[in-house]
């Protein structure tokens, strides 16, 4: 079985750029999740979609966004990059996350993202 | 506010000692409780949940977690440790709002 796949793999921009980044869940998982992993800041929870709408957002300024289309992908858009953003992004998936987080999630590698 | 905190930044174990690694959490409601580790330049992989039940619960390569409702604790042990157990481990909390949370990590380094 497949696991969660992101890409790419790493990314180089300039401050004010605009970037995306993609997620493909495990086959059979409808519940996709986004996280920010910057140096001395541990995880912080990005975003979560399932079924196709945004269920709950972090503590992040709309610059950062996302969708999730039909077949369970996902896409996060982070515009006017800054230097802060900076990090590792993580996307993980679940099963139906209907009961708030109650099922583990499956990480993928993650995309490093740098911005200069 | 909702919280998961690891107080250790950084736990040395020597191979074959037992080890723990601490958190505790202020959710919500009933807690989810969760332990993941990361190896270097990997994605996180789940080790164990807590969502109710039995307060010992039992998780991929030997691990075990302790539920401690009144000391609102969840940590994570293993009896003898090996030097590739040495990787950082997130311990994560959900409640009834809807949030996840993760703890800032804690770097176990075991040596042989």
């Amino acid at each position: 079985e497949a696991g969660v796949t992101q890409s790419p793999t790493h990314l180089i921009k300039t401050r004010g750029q605009q970037v995306t980044l993609r997620c493909s869940p495990i086959s059979g998982h409808t519940s996709v999740y986004w996280y920010q992993q910057a140096l001395g800041l541990g995880l912080q929870f990005l975003l979560w979609y399932d079924e196709g709408e945004e269920r709950n957002r972090g503590n992040f300024p709309p610059r950062f966004s996302g969708r999730q289309f039909p077949n369970y992908s996902s896409e996060l858009n982070v515009n006017a990059l800054e230097l802060e953003d900076s990090a590792l992004y993580l996307c993980a998936s679940s099963f139906e996350s209907g009961q708030a987080f109650s099922y583990e999630q499956y990480f993928g590698p993650g995309t490093r993202l740098t911005v200069t | 506010a909702q919280s998961v905190a690891q107080p250790e930044d950084q736990v040395n174990v020597a191979e074959g000692n037992p080890l723990t690694v601490k958190c505790t959490y202020s959710v919500s409601g009933n807690p989810y409780l969760f332990w993941y580790v990361q190896y270097p330049n990997r994605g996180l992989q789940f080790l164990l949940k807590y969502i109710t039940g039995d307060n010992l619960v039992k998780g991929s390569y030997g691990f075990e977690a302790e539920f401690n409702k009144s000391q609102t604790s969840f940590h994570l042990k293993k009896p003898s440790a090996l030097v590739s157990d040495s990787a950082l481990y997130f311990c994560s909390g959900g409640g009834s709002q809807g949030n996840l949370i993760f703890g800032k990590g804690t770097k176990l380094s075991v040596k042989p």
